[in-house]
């Protein structure tokens, strides 16, 4: 069975230029999470999609990310446009509940670089 | 607010010896608390969960609600533990959305 998949593994874009970064979560897996690590810094929640709905976006930093989930299956995470700060390695995690067992499963990440 | 605190950003230690990752966790609920790995050009895995009590690759962690902590033990460390741990906590109210320590690079010398 893949794993979760990401595109692309490395990205170098200039400030003001537009990203956008896909996952494809694991099949039949509802749950989809955007994380991500800027550097030195902890890995932190960005928000959840359970199916096509936006469960949580707490953690989308400014509206300059956009993240969408359409059809429920793969997600896209824009960011535009781009600035220096969002540099960091972005992660997705999908997971299915199943009783007490609420595993997510990460995927490789995508290196952002902003220059 | 949760938070996860991993005190040690580098452990180093011979391979053979006991490892002890220390991680402490803040929230008023009841979280479910996980270690994650993460080996050289690797994705984040999870290592263990407090909620089945396992030990996975020698390892074990036990949740201790009064001091709030979840400490990762190894007692025989060994070369292919060299990698990269994250203590984190999730609540099923919250979505299982993650917050995670800021994660302790363990490498275990030969």
């Amino acid at each position: 069975e893949a794993g979760v998949t990401q595109f692309p593994s490395h990205s170098v874009i200039e400030k003001g230029q537009t990203v956008t970064l896909r996952c494809d979560p694991i099949s039949g897996h509802d749950n989809l999470y955007w994380y991500r690590r800027v550097m030195g810094k902890e890995i932190k929640f960005l928000l959840h999609f359970v199916k096509e709905s936006k469960q949580d976006e707490s953690g989308m930093p400014n509206n300059r990310f956009l993240a969408e989930r359409t059809g429920g299956t793969y997600s896209t995470l824009k960011v535009q446009p781009a600035e220096l700060e969002d540099s960091g390695v972005y992660f997705c995690a999908s997971s299915q509940e199943r009783g007490w067992n609420t595993e997510a499963f990460f995927g490789q990440g995508t290196r952002l670089t902003v220059v | 607010a949760q938070r996860v605190t991993q005190p040690e950003k580098l452990l180093s230690v011979f391979k053979g010896a006991p490892v002890e990752l220390k991680c402490n966790y803040s929230y008023s609920g009841s979280p479910e608390l996980f270690w994650y790995v993460q080996y050289s050009r690797q994705r984040l895995q999870l290592l263990l969960r407090h909620i089945s009590r396992e030990s996975i690759k020698g390892f074990t962690a036990d949740l201790n609600k009064g001091e709030t902590s979840f400490h990762l033990k190894k007692p025989f460390a060994q070369e292919e533990d060299s990698a990269m741990y994250y203590c984190a906590l999730s609540e099923r109210a919250a979505g299982n959305k993650l917050t995670f320590g800021g994660g302790t690079r363990v490498l275990v010398k030969p």
